[in-house]
C-alpha cells in the first residue's frame, strides 16, 4: 500500500527547532513533487512548502520563510522539514503529501507543540 | 499568492439531500500547459485530509460518485448528490496552478 508516515513532532519552546521526517513506502519519491501541509487547533489547512523531484527547487508561504527548510534525501525515500526560530503559531498537526493531482497521498500528521 | 474563497463556511445538510460548496479563486487558475489545477479534499474529524477531485472534476480513486466538482476560470463548485453520514467533515479546496499552493478556508459539513 501507498504510505507516507511522519515523524519528529513534540513539544517544543519559542525559538527552537525541530525536524520532521517522512517515509514513503510503496513508491518512489524521487518521481514527485512533496508537499508539507500543517493545520493549527481551531484552524484550517495551510500549505507550508513545496519542493520538487531533485530537490532544486523549494516554495514556501510567507509565514516560515527563512526559518523552515524543505528538504529530501531520494535514496533514502524521506522527505524532511527542518523548522527553526519556532513561535507559538507554528503549533499544529503537520503533514506530508505527494503532490500530485493535487496531493494524492497524505500521511497520518505529526503534532508540534511550541509552548514554554 | 492565489485567495482561494469558499462559500458557505458552514453548511447543516439533512440526510439523503444535496449538498453545494463553491469556490472562487482571486485569479484564474488555468495553466500555461492548459489545465486548471483545482482540486477538492475532505477531511473527516480525527482523520488526515483526504483527495475527492482532482483538475476541477476528475474522482479520485474509491471516492463515491455522489461526489462531483465543476467550473472553469475562477469559479468552482463541489457537489454531494446525496449526503450520506460519512461525508461529515470540512470540505477544502486548493489550487496547485502556482508552486505556492493555497488552499480555501475549509466548508464545515454538518447534518441537520
Amino acid at each position: 500500500e501507498v504510505q507516507l508516515v511522519e515523524s519528529g513532532g513534540g513539544l517544543v519552546q519559542p525559538g527552537g527547532s525541530l525536524r520532521l521526517s517522512c517515509a514513503a513506502s510503496e513508491f518512489s519519491l524521487s518521481g514527485y513533487w512533496m508537499s508539507w501541509v500543517r493545520r493549527a487547533p481551531g484552524k484550517g489547512l495551510e500549505w507550508v512548502a513545496n519542493i520538487n523531484p531533485d530537490g532544486s527547487d523549494q516554495y514556501y508561504v510567507d509565514s516560515v520563510k527563512g526559518r523552515f527548510t524543505i528538504s529530501r534525501d531520494n535514496a533514502k525515500n524521506s522527505l524532511y522539514l527542518q523548522m527553526s526560530s519556532l513561535r507559538a503559531e507554528d503549533t499544529a498537526v503537520y503533514y506530508c503529501a505527494r503532490a500530485f493531482n493535487g496531493m494524492d497521498v497524505w500521511g497520518q500528521g505529526t503534532t508540534v507543540t511550541v509552548s514554554s | 499568492d492565489i485567495v482561494m474563497t469558499q462559500t458557505p463556511l458552514s453548511s447543516p445538510v439533512t440526510l439523503g439531500q444535496p449538498a453545494s460548496i463553491s469556490c472562487r479563486s482571486s485569479q484564474s487558475l488555468v495553466h500555461s500547459d492548459g489545465t486548471t489545477y483545482l482540486s477538492w479534499l475532505q477531511q473527516r474529524p480525527g482523520q488526515p485530509p483526504r483527495l475527492l477531485i482532482y483538475t476541477v472534476s476528475n474522482r479520485f480513486s474509491g471516492v463515491p460518485d455522489r461526489f462531483s466538482g465543476s467550473g472553469a476560470g475562477t469559479d468552482f463548485t463541489l457537489k454531494i448528490s446525496r449526503v450520506e453520514a460519512e461525508d461529515v467533515g470540512v470540505y477544502y479546496c486548493m489550487q496547485a496552478t502556482q508552486f505556492r499552493y493555497t488552499f480555501g478556508q475549509g466548508t464545515k459539513l454538518e447534518i441537520k
